[in-house]
């Protein structure tokens, strides 16, 4: 299996306030991905990275933020969560960036 | 406006027999398409992709054929075995594109 973790694995959290979600990789890819699965919608990128401070939007972008200060770290940020961030949220990694990568295991999020 | 759609929410298969997913897309610029599988509270996993300039990749049991002209993609499974019961998605990018868009999926129950 392909070194990617998240962390936390499931977060139950108030809306309004905020949270960090931790992708680590150990395979030294450069690109690296969060994306959210919602009933209905499948797989919408969120924002990606394509190399350390470089990053951009994907499709789903307001709300959220990222940071990626060490090619291993890919960090997702929910400023202010809100009940319409409720999804499970995966990270992915790639090396050419043509989407041949990896996933991590996936953090479910519960904003009340 | 969904580029990648997956009509089919849900199919069911006899094991032994052949499973056809469907994936359609308006995008004409997309030129690179996955397949991914996903099994319940685990992230998806690669399975088999295919370059516009090609119109059909085998991959043993599974093979992806692309009809451009129609915008169509469809993943054959054959034979259908227990193991794959899971949620298929479709993914698409373009030249230049380090963006997966994805198909909303389709559950595949195979019966024993």
């Amino acid at each position: 299996d392909a070194g990617i973790t998240q962390s936390p694995r499931h977060k139950v959290t108030e809306t309004g306030t905020p949270v960090t979600l931790r992708c680590h990789q150990t395979e030294n890819h450069r690109y690296m991905y969060w994306y959210r699965q919602d009933p209905g919608h499948g797989l919408r990128l969120i924002h990606y990275s394509y190399g350390v401070k470089d990053t951009d939007k994907g499709e789903v972008s307001d709300g959220y933020s990222v940071s990626r200060s060490k090619t291993e770290d890919f960090l997702l940020t929910l400023e202010s969560a809100t009940s319409s961030q409720t999804s499970v949220y995966f990270c992915a990694i790639s090396e050419q960036g043509k989407g041949l990568g990896y996933f991590g295991p996936g953090t479910r999020l519960t904003v009340t | 406006d969904q580029q990648v759609k997956q009509n089919s929410p849900s199919l069911s298969v006899q094991e032994g027999r052949i499973s056809i997913l469907n994936c359609d897309y308006t995008n004409s610029m997309f030129d690179y398409f996955l397949w991914y599988k996903k099994y319940p509270a685990e992230g998806p996993t690669f399975l088999i992709s295919i370059s516009s300039i090609k119109d059909k990749n085998e991959d043993g049991r599974f093979t992806v054929f692309l009809n451009k002209s129609a915008k169509h993609l469809s993943l054959h499974i054959v034979p259908s075995q227990p193991g794959d019961s899971a949620v298929y998605f479709c993914a698409a990018n373009g030249f230049g594109n380090e963006k997966l868009t994805f198909g909303t999926g389709t559950r595949l129950t195979i019966i024993p």
